[in-house]
């Protein structure tokens, strides 16, 4: 299967600082890439998609200018969440779109607002 | 919208039986059904995935399967052992021409426990 790395695995930071995690693709092009989030005990939810090159489409209920995403190659994306609040307290995970039918994904990030 | 509903949230069972879990989406273009099994803080790992061409699929102790009239589909898993306890997720996909898989919707998960 496809390799995809997410980095960090786990941050810590404080509320009102900018957090940026990043996923690669390390052995295909990816076009797209898909961000999605889970809260404890809970699904996973889309928050974005990307494509290469050009803008993010968000889901609805997901801030644009909270939630960055570039995706300015075709083996990078990131997500840098601005201004983290606790609520932003969350488990988020990559998705790059590869060429067969199984999607694929990176670690995670848990990412903890204090 | 999009959506994929998810029953039951909950499931216990003794090992070696058998667990059900059922789902049921919105979009009727949707015509891939993956299901995932989800440990604490891990990512989510392909398990089985059917097509909507297709109306059942097995792997061993795992089955899907799909009523693509009535827009629902079940996993089937039989002679449970311990080690199956976790959460799973069904999903439901669009396949473009090439194959390849779009954006995931998943169903809100079921916590799966084997009692031994």
């Amino acid at each position: 299967g496809a390799v995809v790395s997410q980095h960090p695995s786990r941050v810590i930071c404080k509320s009102g600082t900018s957090v940026k995690i990043e996923c690669r693709s390390l052995d295909f092009q990816a076009t797209t890439m898909f961000w999605y989030r889970q809260f404890p005990k809970q699904s996973l939810m889309l928050m974005a998609t990307s494509n290469e090159g050009s803008k993010a489409t968000y889901e609805q209920g997901v801030e644009k200018d909270k939630f960055l995403i570039n995706h300015a190659s075709l083996t990078l994306s990131t997500l840098t969440v601005t201004s983290a609040h606790p609520e932003d307290s969350s488990f988020y995970i990559c998705s790059p779109l590869g060429t067969g039918t199984e999607a694929f994904f990176g670690q995670g990030t848990r990412l903890t607002v204090v | 919208g999009e959506n994929v509903e998810q029953h039951p949230s909950t499931l216990s069972v003794q090992e070696g039986d058998s667990a059900v879990i059922k789902c049921t989406y919105s979009d009727s273009a949707s015509n891939y059904f993956p299901w995932y099994k989800q440990e604490l803080g891990k990512r989510p790992q392909l398990i089985i995935d059917i097509r909507s061409n297709v109306g059942e699929k097995k792997d061993q102790r795992i089955a899907v399967t799909l009523n693509k009239t009535a827009k629902h589909f079940s996993l089937h898993i039989t002679e449970t052992q311990p080690e199956d306890s976790a959460v799973y997720f069904c999903a439901a996909s669009f396949l473009n021409y090439g194959g390849a898989t779009n954006k995931l919707i998943f169903g809100t998960g079921t916590l799966l426990a084997v009692q031994p």
